[in-house]
């Protein structure tokens, strides 16, 4: 069983709030990902890092910030919250290298701005 | 633009039934090829990792094959059962890991 947790499962927020959603993973792994993916639609990268201190943007552009000061800990911030980021955001990380390595999932982030 | 393509977008399955589904990516640059199982309310967990050209391989009733020459991927469930029904998400890790939109499977007794 993966040891990957996320909170808050789910969150519902008013427009304008300041939204930090908190991953931590207890695997000692180097690689952890954000992912958002709206209804119906695919799992879409928006942050990943590589290790301490290291951060980048993924494939999907998005307002929100990540950062990664502990090798356990990769919160993802979003300043201002909008109706346009109501999605479910998924953290993963990875102990391998990036292109075999299986990602381990924590349940998900459901957040709802309203 | 989405590499990875997966198909069908649903399926129902009656339970002893056998199905498969099809992932198709690039064939260039490969490095590896991942399939995910997630259920709802639950996290997509990893059911295969396949690297080679040819590779096949099985977990209980269910199995993947992999053709690098060509760009696609496999998955096969044998006899399927209610507790199969999951969205398969297939990935490709060239460069960072990208995702299919996945094959819902609906399993009915």
């Amino acid at each position: 069983e993966a040891d990957i947790y996320q909170t808050p499962r789910y969150l519902v927020i008013g427009t304008g709030k300041k939204i930090t959603l908190e991953c931590s993973q207890t695997m000692g792994h180097d690689k952890m990902y954000w992912y958002q993916q709206d209804p119906g639609m695919e799992l879409h990268l928006i942050h990943y890092s590589y290790g301490v201190n290291s951060t980048e943007k993924g494939d999907l552009s998005s307002e929100s910030t990540v950062s990664r000061i502990r090798t356990e800990h990769f919160p993802l911030t979003l300043e201002s919250a909008r109706p346009s980021h109501t999605s479910q955001y998924l953290c993963a990380s990875s102990g391998w290298t990036e292109n075999t390595g299986e990602l381990f999932f924590g349940e998900g982030s459901r957040l709802t701005v309203l | 633009i989405l590499n990875v393509e997966q198909s069908p977008q649903s399926l129902h399955v009656q339970e002893g039934d056998s199905t498969n589904f099809t992932c198709s990516f690039p064939s260039s640059n490969f490095y590896a090829l991942h399939w995910y199982r997630w259920e709802t309310a639950k996290s997509p967990e990893a059911l295969f990792v396949m690297t080679l050209n040819g590779d096949e391989k099985k977990k209980g009733r269910i199995s993947a094959t992999l053709n690098t020459k060509e760009g696609y991927s496999y998955l096969y469930i044998k006899g399927s059962q209610p507790e199969d029904s999951a969205t398969y998400l297939c990935a490709d890790s060239w460069g960072k890991l990208q995702f299919g939109a996945g094959t819902q499977v609906v399993v009915t007794p």
